[in-house]
């Protein structure tokens, strides 16, 4: 059975940073593409960020270029994803979610998610 | 970047059938595979169609996925409603959810 365990979410002041992890197991995780994917307070998903099985391919979502930056370890079977100059439109309840296949395609097993809250 | 939008909410009785539209903003709805995913209260979302019109093992055969070329949308079709569909549903293409749709089954 898949299962994606997030963790790192917590209360964080604007303009620091925060890195978030996500454990995974159940599947071969070198095999798989991977991805953040996040939901602000009333509001839908948003696709955040997504990594290729080798790394070798990442893309981010427009709002969070520049700052956010994911990263893998096979190794370790674990997705990251850090977090910088934060915002408070950045608080969210952020979801691991592993993709279909090798690529960036879409998710298809999610985690429960981690609450990040930006607010001084 | 293109839009995906669904309607806020939609609601029918048990045992009826409710469809769930997705319209793209621009390109073709037909570019990218098409996926729904079904989120139960407080639950991780879970995928119950994937590549347009195809169920994953353990949806039931209730959910059906299609697109459709001349209104640039894919709709979610569920019949045979139960309670227990109650939930929000959002389409994903590419790299964009829509905006989630609520299911009321009263």
């Amino acid at each position: 059975e898949v299962q994606l365990v997030e963790s790192g979410g917590t209360l964080v002041q604007p303009g620091r940073s925060l890195r978030l992890s996500c454990a995974a197991s159940g599947f071969t995780f070198d095999n798989y593409g991977m991805h953040w994917v996040r939901q602000a307070p009333g509001k839908g998903l948003e696709w955040v960020s997504g990594i290729t099985w080798n790394s070798g391919s990442i893309d981010y979502a427009d709002s969070v270029k520049g700052r956010f930056t994911i990263s893998r370890d096979n190794a370790k079977n674990s997705l990251y994803l850090q977090m910088k100059s934060l915002r408070v439109e950045d608080s969210a309840l952020y979801y691991c979610a592993k993709g279909m296949g090798d690529t960036m395609a879409y998710p298809d097993h999610w985690g429960q998610g981690t609450l990040v809250t930006v607010s001084s | 970047n293109f839009m995906l939008t669904q309607p806020h909410s939609v609601s029918e009785s048990p045992g009826k059938t409710v469809t769930i539209s997705c319209t793209r903003s621009s390109g073709s709805i037909a570019s990218n595979y098409v996926q729904w995913y079904q989120r139960r209260g407080g639950s991780a979302p879970s995928i119950v169609i994937y590549e347009d019109n195809q169920r994953p093992s353990g949806v039931p055969n209730r959910f059906s996925g299609s697109i459709d070329r001349p209104s640039n949308s894919a709709s979610l079709t569920i019949s045979g409603l139960k309670t227990e569909d109650e939930a929000d549903y959002y389409c994903h293409s590419y790299r964009v959810f829509g905006g989630g749709t609520k299911l009321t089954v009263l």
